[in-house]
């Protein structure tokens, strides 16, 4: 079953603005990750989070993970047209073996 | 030079053909994996080779056949094409076994069963 759900489903801001997306799992994990994919293409990793990890950056990705309440944000600031793509964040946990469980995505469109 | 690399990127066949879809990454990772995309967007595993070797099948009809010739290979072949697997098919690799790295993931192919 589907270990992770993205929050929300859509979101459309304008360029300029930040854009939050959110993720909430089910199970104790090793680690978070969190991947793009434009249109028509496939998946590409921006970052992960170890469960010890509270908070990670990468450029003007931000990414939280509180494993208190199993959930994990990913926040873009001064978003750009070109961010315009499908989030998903994907989780590494034992009790799932030896492959990541990937949440339905959220859908970002930035107005330019 | 493309790091995982699927071919063909496009494929439209008939109900009941048989296919294959190959899958080739040049990062001397370890472990490749195959997902299946549907309409919603929703990633499923379906397969994954450790050095040649099968250690994830997920529950997948056994019309659905991987092959890993090396470790840098992972086919897909798909035999009697249904309606149902009309779908994105991803190759993926990753540099050790599990999550604990990310994976890299390949553009895709479009299967579409008419």
């Amino acid at each position: 079953s589907q270990q992770g759900e993205e929050d929300p489903q859509a979101l459309s801001i304008q360029e300029g603005e930040n854009a939050t997306m959110n993720c909430s799992y089910k199970t104790s994990i090793n680690n978070l990750q969190w991947y793009r994919q434009n249109s028509g293409r496939g998946l590409v990793h921006l970052i992960l989070i170890r469960s010890n990890e509270r908070e990670k950056h990468s450029g003007r990705l931000r990414v939280t993970l509180d494993t208190s309440k199993k959930s994990s944000s990913l926040l873009i600031t001064a978003s750009r047209a070109a961010d315009t793509a499908s989030y998903f964040c994907a989780t590494d946990a034992t009790i799932y073996g030896n492959k990541l469980v990937f949440g339905a995505g959220t859908i970002l469109r930035v107005k330019s | 030079d493309t790091a995982v690399s699927q071919t063909p990127k496009y494929l439209v066949t008939q109900m009941g053909n048989d296919k294959s879809i190959k899958c080739e990454q040049n990062l001397g990772h370890d472990t490749m994996y195959w997902y299946k995309q549907d309409s919603k967007k929703f990633l499923k595993i379906m397969f994954s080779y450790n050095n040649k070797e099968l250690i994830i099948n997920e529950t997948v009809p056994n019309r659905f056949s991987p092959k890993s010739p090396d470790k840098a290979h992972l086919n897909l072949h798909i035999n009697s094409l249904e309606l149902g697997d009309s779908a994105v098919y991803f190759c993926a690799s990753s540099q050790v076994v599990g999550g604990d790295y990310g994976y890299t993931f390949g553009s895709g192919t479009r299967l579409t069963v008419v």
